[in-house]
């Protein structure tokens, strides 16, 4: 079935680095923009970054721009986003997310996973 | 960046009401628009994209209206598994940006 299973979360340092992994199956990951939202405890949603199909164009929110990095490789169907220069305001769980049509963003997104933990403190 | 207001923060409502979340862009985003549910440690769902158009397998109590600037989510008549967090986002331009979010609470 189509599934998205994150995972690389956990507990680091304020500056410290993470690289959160996204594992897509059921679909053809190639076909479609992929997103990482982030959700802070008791918060609403935050989208963080996307990236197109082939993995030529990135978008980030502007408050990781020159922090975050956002790539994928479809040989592995994965997604990726490393996480430098943390902050305590970056303590969230994230989510990877499927654009829901074929290399096209401006519908939604339709499959999410079950997000991981990252939280920042010393 | 384009700030997305919904309204109100929070609803309490009973099974068999009609329900209305309104949200609203700073921005034209035309009908770029969709709309999510999220239950306690959950995921969300995908409801409505391009504003108006019923995500595969949600239920038909729930559509979505609006172009422009404003925007409505309706539940025709709530049922017990709608109470939870509602949530419009645009996808107009970057960045993406969310509505603060919608809690509907049982009554």
């Amino acid at each position: 079935q189509v599934q998205l299973v994150e995972s690389g979360g956990g507990l680091v340092k304020p500056g410290g680095s993470l690289r959160l992994s996204c594992a897509a199956s059921g679909f053809t990951f190639s076909d479609v923009y992929m997103s990482w939202i982030r959700q802070a405890p008791g918060k609403g949603l935050e989208w963080v970054s996307k990236i197109s199909s082939r993995g030529s164009t990135m978008y980030y929110g502007d408050s990781v721009k020159g922090r975050f990095t956002i790539s994928r490789d479809n040989a592995k169907n994965s997604l990726y986003l490393q996480m430098d220069s943390l902050r305590a305001e970056d303590t969230a769980v994230y989510y990877c997310a499927r654009d829901r049509n074929y290399d096209f963003w401006r519908y939604g997104m339709d499959v999410w996973g079950q997000g991981t933990t990252v939280t920042v403190s010393s | 960046d384009i700030q997305m207001t919904q309204s109100p923060s929070s609803v309490s409502a009973s099974v068999g009401d009609r329900v209305t979340i309104t949200c609203r862009a700073s921005q034209g985003i035309s009908s770029w628009l969709a709309w999510y549910q999220q239950k306690p440690g959950k995921a969300p769902k995908l409801l409505i994209y391009a504003a108006s158009s019923l995500e595969t397998g949600v239920p038909s109590r729930f559509s979505g209206s609006g172009s422009g600037t404003d925007f409505t989510l309706t539940i025709s008549s709530l049922q017990p598994e709608d109470f939870a967090t509602y949530y419009c986002q645009q996808a107009n331009s970057f960045p993406i940006t969310f509505g603060q979010g919608t809690r509907l609470e049982i009554k």
